[in-house]
């Protein structure tokens, strides 16, 4: 137990279509990042939200979204699926940088 | 793109030996830290070594590090058939966010 719960666990879309993706924690995390884990790859920064704000954004176009909720809950929204969005993502909360994040177990996107 | 790099890219011991994982990194850092990763999964946080510290443990870990390099060890003693993982480390620069290479799968055999 991880206390950083992604939802769904896996996921099958087809390409062009939209997906939200969702973590959310027991405690109080104030900071929530996600990452894209291609196989065989180390996860990438795809954007940070701090207090409702992102404050962090990697090198992914804008059809990549999020939104971070009063209760530090979080969304990932993608759209316009393409075949190489096929990844884990991984969401990470923290309160404080200096102390390491808390992962999630991640979902598992499929584009077919 | 991948801006630290993890060596070896894999690694086979036997059950009791001593593991070590070297990482490497190109920028100035805050700190590095050390991630496992079972089958696929979530990431479960290790240890965290700022940039002003040049050792650090944690049970069977112990972790290293060099600014001058530009580098850091991660060694674990004794390994556990349950140490079969994949480790990768990550630091952090000017912005708090992650950056990971590509990791070590260490396969430790009973």
């Amino acid at each position: 137990e991880t206390g950083v719960t992604q939802s769904p666990t896996h996921l099958i879309k087809t390409r062009g279509q939209q997906v939200t993706l969702r973590c959310s924690s027991q405690s109080g995390h104030n900071t929530v990042s996600w990452y894209q884990q291609a196989l065989g790859q180390g996860p990438q920064f795809i954007f940070q939200y701090y207090r409702e704000e992102e404050n962090g954004r990697g090198n992914f176009p804008p059809r990549f979204s999020g939104l971070q909720f009063p209760n530090y809950s979080s969304e990932l929204n993608v759209n316009a699926l393409e075949l190489d969005d096929s990844a884990l993502y991984l969401c990470a909360m923290n309160r404080d940088y200096a102390y390491g994040y808390t992962f999630g177990s991640g979902t598992r996107l499929t584009v077919v | 793109s991948q801006q630290g790099e993890e060596d070896p890219q894999a690694l086979s011991i036997q059950e009791g030996e001593n593991a070590t994982m070297n990482c490497s990194y190109k920028t100035s850092i805050n700190n590095l830290q050390w991630y496992r990763q079972n089958s696929g999964r979530g990431l479960v946080h290790l240890i965290l070594i700022r940039s002003n510290e040049r050792e650090k443990h944690s049970g069977r870990l112990r972790v290293t590090l060099d600014t001058s390099k530009k580098s850091s060890s991660l060694l674990i003693t004794a390994s556990r058939a349950a140490d079969t993982a994949s480790y990768f480390c990550a630091y952090q620069g000017g912005s708090e966010k992650l950056v990971f290479g590509k990791g070590t799968k260490l396969t430790v055999n009973p």
